[in-house]
């Protein structure tokens, strides 16, 4: 089982359209992180989310903590075809830093 | 500032035979991680240290794997003997420490793949 669930597994979208991406624990962490990794490079840190409802903004890419921080979720306004990847969630539990299974987004131009 | 130096970044040997990765932190990272990722799928923990000692090896195949890191600076995964299902990237990643969220920097990767 893992510790942290995202949703969906894939995701196919036109260039232009929007997409989220969800992260879910069952247990509350004290900061959640996401990530980009592309074919054949590692995991790429994109952001950290530290405080409960927390909102941060990277230029189209939306990132929200839940008020309980024990989810998170990643939105995207007008995909491009640059934002294609494997997006992973992770977060600290007993010092070890623990990543869900991701989700495959796939931009068609 | 140089970034996480894995290498190499290929591999393929026979099952059975031994293999090892090296990774080399970036300067004054406390913490770092072994993972293994199968294609498609999120990283797997191996093994964590933070400077020289283990936070964490529960999903280290013992019987088969083994990782070191000696003065707490550049790190080696071994593998002996290899099984097919050992195919995968074995990334590894490095962090300033506990108190900084464990945001980790990983490096490129190597891809083994057993036959």
């Amino acid at each position: 089982t893992q510790l942290l669930e995202q949703s969906p597994q894939f995701l196919s979208i036109q260039e232009g359209e929007n997409l989220t991406v969800y992260c879910n624990s069952s247990s509350v962490f004290s900061s959640l992180q996401w990530y980009r990794q592309e074919p054949g490079e590692g995991p790429v840190l994109l952001v950290t989310v530290v405080t409960g409802g927390e909102v941060k903004k990277l230029k189209r890419l939306t990132f929200q903590f839940g008020d309980a921080r024990k989810d998170s979720s990643l939105h995207i306004t007008a995909a491009q075809p640059g934002d294609t990847g494997l997006y992973l969630c992770a977060g600290p539990n007993d010092y070890k830093l623990s990543f869900g299974a991701g989700t495959t987004v796939t931009v068609r131009a | 500032e140089a970034g996480v130096a894995q290498s190499p970044r290929y591999k393929i040997i026979e099952k059975r035979q031994s293999v090892a990765f090296w990774c080399n932190p970036i300067s004054g990272h406390a913490t770092l991680y072994w993972y293994q990722q199968i294609l498609g799928q999120g990283p797997k923990l191996l093994i964590q240290f933070q400077n020289n000692g283990v936070v964490d090896d529960s999903q280290l195949p013992k019987d088969r794997f083994s990782a070191e890191r000696l003065k707490g600076v550049d790190s080696t995964l071994k593998i002996q003997p290899a099984k097919l299902e050992d195919s995968a990237v074995y990334l590894c990643a490095s962090s300033l420490g506990v108190s900084h969220r464990l945001e980790a920097f990983f490096g490129q990767g190597t891809r083994l793949t057993v036959v």
